[in-house]
């Protein structure tokens, strides 16, 4: 079965420091990852995803397969960063997703 | 169109009362999926739509939980005889079928006392 594991609940860096989110899946198969974001008092919403490689909001993602690791990471973190972050991976024909238990990022002034 | 929308917002009801929560995709995503988020966690996938055939259903937690799509476009989740242990956030998100991306609802929140 799959998982999806983010280690670190909590996470606190300052403004303009780099970051990392720390995502580790299992996953028998061929892997989509994603990375969601959720902002206070908003809804879940997509922030990228390994397949399209690009960066969102200064934020990339690189999957490495053989560390089974999708890694988000931001080279200077701004104050607007500070959210809640899940890891998810898609799977089976219903390509639903399951999630990490989040990361909950605050940037500090 | 503005998204994903679900009513209601939150409910409170009483251990024993039936729920019923509607989602509302957006208007040409023909995938619908429910998922429950308890405190703490990550969401956690129930079922799922293609147009109105529910192809997955052996995540819902239990006989209690059922769900339907009528015609293809809104949803319904209902739980019978909630427990507190029900309490919770409810999701819906929708996609289109060519694509793994979902969009989220902004949830039903459940508190059963």
């Amino acid at each position: 079965a799959q998982r999806v594991t983010q280690p670190e609940k909590l996470l606190s860096v300052f403004k303009g420091a780099p970051v990392e989110l720390k995502c580790n899946y299992s996953y028998s198969g061929s892997p989509e990852l994603f990375w969601y974001v959720q902002y206070s008092r908003q809804r879940l919403q997509l922030l990228l995803r390994h397949i399209s490689r690009e960066s969102i909001k200064g934020f990339t993602a690189d999957l490495n397969k053989g560390e089974t690791s999708f890694h988000l990471k931001k080279p200077f973190a701004q104050e607007e960063d500070s959210a809640m972050y899940y890891c998810a991976l898609s799977s089976g024909s219903a390509r639903q997703l399951t999630f990490g238990s989040g990361t909950q990022l605050t940037v500090l002034p | 169109d503005t998204g994903v929308s679900q009513n209601p917002r939150h409910k409170i009801t009483k251990r024993g009362q039936n729920v019923t929560f509607r989602c509302d995709p957006i208007s040409e995503h023909n995938r619908l999926y429910w998922y429950r988020q308890t405190l703490g966690q990550g969401p956690e996938f129930l079922t799922y739509f293609q147009n109105e055939a529910q192809l997955e259903k052996s995540r819902l937690l239990s006989d209690r939980f059922s769900a339907e799509r009528p015609k293809g476009s809104f949803s319904t989740l209902e739980i019978q005889r909630t427990e507190q242990g029900d309490s919770a956030m409810y999701l819906c998100a929708s996609s289109l079928a060519v694509t793994t991306e979902q969009y989220f609802g902004p949830g039903t929140r459940l508190t059963v006392t």
